[in-house]
């Protein structure tokens, strides 16, 4: 179906090290975009692929979006106890309505 | 700009009763949608309108209903309240398929 999948679920990391979660479709996606969901708080958008083979950076934050537009992934470097909350990515669910379909979530913990 | 605005922040309802959940917006968006998020499920979208006098069902729209008379506003109606709809609720809003803006959602118990 539409839906994208997400791995890990969860993810505990000790503070300084690598974190990864990935996006995939079954299907060619349009774009993709992810948001960062901090614990009791609200889903707040990071970022938007759209070509493929994208890589954009933000700080200790590189997004990716594969060669065939069907997966993405958001790698954090040197994590911080701040990068602690749910990662979602997130798909068009039809054609630019503002339609948006999630994966489940990656939660990151990050031990001090 | 206040951006988008929910209320109530929780409530709790008996199974049965129904009740308006209110969302509303600041920024002219014509996207506005509903969204459910339940431990381990992600955020399931649940309706959704692309202007004023115009909604569809998301992923999970039973007992659900919406209606869109103003840009502004997008009001979401449990019709009968069960403990299944026990959730945290967010309302979004867009303009197409860009940023979604969400508010900081209601959280809703039914017994």
């Amino acid at each position: 179906g539409q839906q994208v999948m997400q791995i890990p679920q969860y993810q505990h990391v000790q503070e300084g090290e690598d974190f990864t979660t990935y996006c995939n479709s079954s299907t060619t996606l349009s774009n993709i975009q992810w948001y960062k969901q901090r614990p009791g708080g609200h889903p707040v958008f990071l970022i938007q692929l759209v070509k493929s083979g994208e890589v954009k950076k933000q700080k200790r934050l590189t997004f990716q979006f594969g060669e065939a537009k069907k997966n993405s992934s958001l790698h954090i470097t040197a994590t911080q106890t701040t990068d602690v909350g749910t990662y979602f990515c997130a798909r068009d669910g039809s054609g630019n309505t503002g339609k948006l379909i999630f994966g489940q979530g990656t939660t990151l913990q990050v031990k001090p | 700009n206040a951006g988008v605005t929910q209320t109530p922040k929780f409530q709790v309802l008996k199974t049965g009763q129904s009740m308006t959940l209110q969302c509303a917006q600041d920024m002219n968006h014509e996207y506005m949608s509903w969204y459910r998020q339940d431990p381990g499920m992600g955020l399931r979208l649940i309706h959704y309108s692309v202007g004023a006098g115009i909604t569809d069902q998301g992923e999970v729209p039973n007992g659900y209903n919406v209606s869109r008379s103003t840009t502004e506003d997008f009001p979401l109606r449990l019709l009968s309240a069960a403990p299944s709809q026990t959730s945290v609720y967010f309302c979004a809003s867009s303009t197409g398929f860009h940023e979604q803006y969400f508010g900081p959602g209601t959280r809703l118990t039914v017994t």
